[in-house]
């Protein structure tokens, strides 16, 4: 049972168009994170937030925006959808008070098809 | 800078013999390494961890290897099976920062 959800699964949107993708997790997580990964690549950290109104820009440069409002969300958008924006978009949260180790919780990912 | 990488892009192996899955790093200051597994589809999903004071892990059917010296983390799958065909990918985290670093996955196919 997924403790970290993601919305939707799958999404194709021409270009121009403003997106939001949905990431709640369950599990009371301070940490949350965002990751764009093509298919099989690595994983490049896109957004980041400590807590509920902190937000930090990553390692790779995105032209997406994060919100986080509530601890349990944490919703990516983009104004204004381009091709160069097709590819996987991973959630993830973490909180080494809650488990015992540092490690990621991730969500199943939305696949951003920009046409 | 950080990095983090992988020895071999693909590896194939046939059904319930052991995988090998290698992972050199950079940063001599990490100090916590992690191995996660990626189904088609998936997101990553936790496979098991090791503290740079240990040098052995066991799980289930798994071990993670630190080598400090080289800078060199292992995953090893003993009987390998179908299900485990998948991307792995290793991840580092320094002492003090909160972001874990990834390499480049590999990608575990198990021929039956």
């Amino acid at each position: 049972e997924a403790d970290i959800y993601q919305t939707p699964r799958y999404l194709v949107i021409g270009t121009g168009k403003k997106i939001t993708l949905e990431c709640s997790q369950t599990m009371g997580h301070d940490k949350m994170y965002w990751y764009q990964q093509d298919p099989g690549m690595e994983l490049h950290l896109i957004h980041y937030s400590y807590g509920v109104n902190s937000t930090e820009k990553g390692d790779l440069s995105s032209e997406s925006t994060v919100s986080r409002i509530r601890t349990e969300h944490f919703p990516l958008t983009l104004e204004s959808a381009r091709p160069s924006h097709t590819s996987q978009y991973l959630c993830a949260s973490s909180d080494p008070r809650v488990k015992s180790n540092y490690g990621y919780t991730f969500g199943s990912g939305t696949r951003l098809t920009v046409v | 800078g950080e990095s983090v990488g992988l020895h071999l892009p693909t590896l194939s192996v046939q059904e319930g013999d052991n995988s090998i899955i290698n992972c050199a790093y950079s940063n001599s200051a990490s100090d916590y390494f992690i191995w996660y597994k990626q189904e088609s589809g998936k997101g990553p999903q936790f496979i098991i961890d090791i503290r740079s004071n240990m040098d052995k892990r066991q799980g289930q059917r798994v071990t993670v290897l630190l080598n400090k010296t080289v800078k060199h983390l292992s995953l090893q799958i003993a009987a390998t099976q179908p299900g485990d065909s998948a991307v792995y990918f290793c991840a580092e985290n320094k002492s003090g920062s909160e972001k874990l670093v990834f390499g480049k996955g590999t990608k575990l196919t198990v021929n039956p």
